[in-house]
């Protein structure tokens, strides 16, 4: 079946515009995640949401990050006032909801902030 | 604050070779430990997952976990060079849905 799908695969946009970054996750998958990559690092957690609603929001760093996921399958995050330390490659994974939930990467989002 | 540790590398193995990758948590509690393949300019691919302490076989790929050590490693037998990539090693609190911490990933490099 198709894997977690995200776009754009590359955005560039310029210091203090806002971005919308999309996740379509693996059909069934009621969890999904959102990470972020720097170069040389590993991913590091931002948010989660089971269905419709954010289980854990304790990654995002500050107010100008924010997702959704209004209907319990597409999710986008939200990057206001962007800057320059924003620029990194945005990865989305999705899950089953119980048991052993391993997380499915989608190719990822490299946003460049100029 | 959670912490995962792994030598950045480079780890160079030759072919055929057993590559052991290795990884420590700060975290006592945490349940659930997997590591993710990531070919340079691409995402991580998750190759193996372990739950229980003790030894998964999957192929050419083996998962240890020592949980009371706080230890879980990754061995690759027979390398091949298709195997040189960053393996990232995460873990979670529970076994459902959560958050992962990842460590920073191990490259490695196999040598014809």
């Amino acid at each position: 079946g198709a894997g977690v799908s995200q776009t754009p695969s590359n955005k560039v946009t310029e210091k203090g515009k806002y971005v919308e970054l999309r996740c379509d996750p693996i059909s069934g998958h009621t969890a999904l995640y959102w990470y972020r990559q720097s170069l040389g690092q590993g991913p590091e957690f931002l948010i989660y949401f089971q269905g419709t609603g954010a289980a854990d929001d304790s990654g995002l760093p500050n107010d100008r990050f924010f997702a959704v996921r209004p209907e319990g399958s597409v999710s986008t995050l939200k990057i206001q006032r962007t800057e320059r330390g924003d620029s990194a490659v945005y990865l989305c994974a999705s899950s089953r909801a119980g048991g052993r939930s391993e997380q499915f990467f989608g190719p990822g989002t490299r946003l460049t902030v100029l | 604050q959670k912490e995962v540790e792994q030598n950045s590398g480079p780890l160079s193995v030759p072919e055929g070779a057993i590559a052991s990758l290795n990884c420590t948590y700060s975290d006592r509690v945490s349940q659930s430990f997997f590591w993710y393949r990531q070919y340079s300019g691409k995402s991580p691919e998750l190759i193996m997952s372990i739950y229980s302490n003790g030894d998964k076989e999957d192929g050419r790929f083996t998962a240890q976990l020592n949980k009371a050590s706080q230890y879980v490693s990754l061995l690759i037998r027979d390398s091949q060079p298709s195997d040189s990539a960053t393996y990232l090693c995460a873990v979670g609190e529970i076994q459902g849905a959560q958050k992962l911490v990842f460590g920073q990933g191990t490259r490695l490099t196999i040598n014809p």
